[in-house]
């Protein structure tokens, strides 16, 4: 079976920094995505990407960037990290978009001081 | 306005009860998640359905794309069962969307 791996599981910034998540998946999927959760809620879509080199922005783009630097590879970057920021930053992948069934990584843990 | 409505955002059970979480969507989707997420807050993913009914174990989800809406039953609950579901739901023209959750607690 496959696997997603994210890095860091935390991760501590300090306010205005710009911070990197890498997320990597050996399913060979087509799609991945990113996911933000605050604490209590639910997910909310920041990026995906169908393919290699290829972007979408989802409702909550403002303030990333991403990169899908080669199929097996998805990363954001928090452009500025705003004061007491804390959530969850969840990686995905799926065969392809909107329908088919995807697995999650365990997260990333960001806490902004 | 939300693609994916999820009810309820709460729900208690007693143990060996059972009852319902739905979803209702507002466009059409062509496909349905469930997940769990348990206290250490991993994603388990229960059922993918794109059309039909699927059972596995004490849980039952349904998906009716033409009346848009998918519901996940659960019977005889468990103190395991505890953590919040969610549904995710997408289509071939967009990435699926997630409910806002269910809360689920199982009391003794």
């Amino acid at each position: 079976g496959g696997i997603i791996t994210q890095t860091p599981k935390f991760l501590i910034g300090q306010e205005g920094q710009k911070l990197t998540l890498k997320c990597q998946q050996n399913f060979n999927h087509d799609t991945m995505y990113w996911y933000r959760q605050d604490s209590g809620k639910g997910l909310r879509l920041i990026y995906y990407s169908i393919t290699e080199n290829d972007l979408q922005k989802g409702d909550l783009s403002e303030g990333y960037d991403a990169s899908r630097e080669k199929k097996s590879s998805f990363s954001l970057t928090v452009t500025s990290a705003q004061k007491n920021e804390m959530a969850v930053f969840l990686c995905a992948s799926s065969i392809a978009r909107g329908n088919s069934d995807y697995t999650f990584g365990s997260g990333t843990r960001l806490l902004v001081i | 306005g939300d693609q994916v409505e999820q009810s309820p955002s709460a729900l208690s059970l007693h143990e060996g009860t059972g009852s319902a979480l739905r979803c209702n969507f507002t466009t059409t989707m062509r496909a349905v998640q469930w997940f769990q997420q348990n206290s250490r807050g991993s994603l388990i993913n229960l059922f993918y359905l794109a059309s039909g009914t699927k059972e596995n174990g004490r849980l039952k989800s349904t998906f009716n794309s033409k009346e848009s809406y998918s519901t996940l039953h659960i019977r005889d609950a468990q103190l395991e069962d505890s953590g919040t579901y969610f549904c995710a739901a997408g289509n071939n023209n967009n990435a699926p969307r997630f409910g806002a959750g269910t809360k689920l607690s199982v009391k003794p």
